[in-house]
């Protein structure tokens, strides 16, 4: 069975330091990953989406993940934090049926 | 495009009764699905339609229905509700079936259930 883990449920970094939030996956077969954000009171947004060829994805508003097979991770980063930036954030792995499985997500803080 | 739309927004229910949800997909898209988002449990998958067929399900009661009529709009459907159905139900469309077709979700719909 296909899972995710998002280490960190709540992470807090200064405006313009960079971000890491960490994900972690399993599957038995080649997943298919992808980065959703919410905003408060709104759906999920695409930040963006693994499925093949390289391994470094980049995204909207900056941001980027890299798809490392060898350590079933899918981090995703971004230089330097805005205001903006402050949400939740949703890894997910999509199985072969189509179905999204999400981690349980990380709260983004920004600090001024 | 217009994105997804979810009717209605908010809406508050009492045990026992039923409640229906709708979701309109972006123009094009053939395949909704649904999906529960609680702050205990996360975001957990409910169903998926394509072309007016259930093609999966998660692990819901049955008392959580769903269909999908021939213009892609979906409806969730759930009976005799419970407190624990409090929650954003969020849908979502994409093109087609499978693979790794992007989902793009609407707004949701808060339901809470007193």
């Amino acid at each position: 069975a296909q899972s995710v883990t998002q280490l960190g449920s709540h992470v807090s970094v200064s405006e313009g330091a960079l971000v890491l939030l960490r994900c972690n996956y399993s599957s038995s077969v080649p997943p298919y990953l992808f980065w959703y954000v919410q905003y408060p009171n709104q759906g999920l947004q695409l930040l963006l989406k693994y499925t093949t060829g390289a391994t470094l994805v980049k995204g909207i508003n900056g941001f980027e993940a890299e798809f490392k097979k060898s350590e079933t991770s899918f981090h995703l980063t971004k230089p330097s934090a805005h205001m903006s930036d402050a949400a939740e954030y949703f890894c997910a792995v999509m199985n072969q049926g189509g179905k999204l499985i999400f981690g349980q997500g990380t709260e983004l803080s920004v600090k001024p | 495009k217009a994105g997804v739309t979810q009717t209605p927004r908010y809406l508050i229910k009492t045990r026992g009764q039923q409640v229906t949800l709708s979701c309109s997909p972006i123009s094009g898209h053939r395949s909704v699905s649904w999906y529960q988002q609680t702050p205990g449990q996360g975001l957990q998958f409910l169903f998926e339609y394509f072309s007016e067929t259930q093609r999966n399900k998660g692990n819901f009661p049955g008392r959580f229905s769903g269909r999908q009529f021939s213009n892609s709009r979906s409806e969730m459907n759930v009976s005799t509700l419970e407190l624990g159905d409090s929650a954003l139900y969020l849908c979502a469309s994409s093109l087609t079936s499978g693979g790794a077709e992007t989902q793009y979700f609407g707004p949701g719909t808060r339901l809470l259930v007193l």
